[in-house]
């Protein structure tokens, strides 16, 4: 698969359980975000890392853990969640630069259910 | 921060006629705005986008609008299809100095064109 690469597609877990989350790109790009998808809700921005530097936290809570090693790949870690968090995880990934237009590639998403 | 306002959430048009969703931004430093479409199932995709420095932009059936004064946008499509079936998200980004700045979605409106 080319563009943006998520695994798992589906997951379910426990309110106990530690998983996570894992995002590809392979466009070259030099950002990658994390975005939660909820029904009848906005596409809520999660995490922002650029060049590998995690730049932007939208008050998310720390049982939400990302991870950047470097600029091709992106890991939301999970622990302690709650049915709440039942939502479809979306990855996406930008080329940043002066033009100041921020078009995104996204995933297809994971979709995780909180038991 | 950013916020942005889609309206309407739900919008049926007999195939042939037009659509148009407005949306409605808050942070007056924006200035990119795309619009995404989302078909049942999956990703969100880039299907047009805007810089503050235009008033009207068209691809085809598609053309988006921009009032920077009122802080509006609006995407129009003409001669609808049922392809045309979706959920159509606007955004609005206030990029600054060439760094990474997530998008602030709307809630998404779901077109329904009816045969």
């Amino acid at each position: 698969e080319t563009g943006v690469t998520q695994t798992p597609r589906h997951l379910v877990m426990g309110m106990t359980n530690k998983k996570s989350l894992k995002c590809e790109q392979h466009l070259g790009h030099n950002a990658m975000y994390w975005y939660k998808q909820s029904a009848k809700k906005p596409l809520e921005l999660m995490f922002v890392y650029n060049f590998k530097e995690q730049t932007e936290n939208n008050s998310v809570p720390s049982r939400f853990s990302p991870e950047c090693p470097n600029s091709s790949h992106l890991f939301l870690h999970l622990h302690t969640l709650q049915p709440e968090d039942s939502a479809l995880y979306l990855c996406a990934s930008s080329q940043v630069g002066r033009s100041g237009a921020n078009v995104l590639t996204f995933g297809a998403g994971s979709r995780l259910t909180v038991l | 921060g950013e916020n942005v306002e889609q309206h309407p959430s739900t919008l049926s048009v007999q195939e042939g006629d037009s659509a148009v969703i407005k949306c409605t931004y808050s942070d007056s430093a924006s200035n990119y705005f795309p619009w995404y479409k989302q078909e049942l199932g999956k990703r969100p995709q880039l299907i047009i986008d805007i810089r503050s420095n235009v008033g009207e932009k068209k691809d085809q059936r598609i053309a988006v609008t921009l009032n920077k004064t009122a802080k509006h946008f609006s995407l129009h499509i003409t001669e609808t299809q049922p392809e045309d079936s979706a959920v159509y998200f606007c955004a609005a980004s206030s990029p600054s100095g060439g760094g990474a700045d997530g998008l602030t979605f709307g809630k998404g409106t779901h077109l329904i064109i009816q045969p």
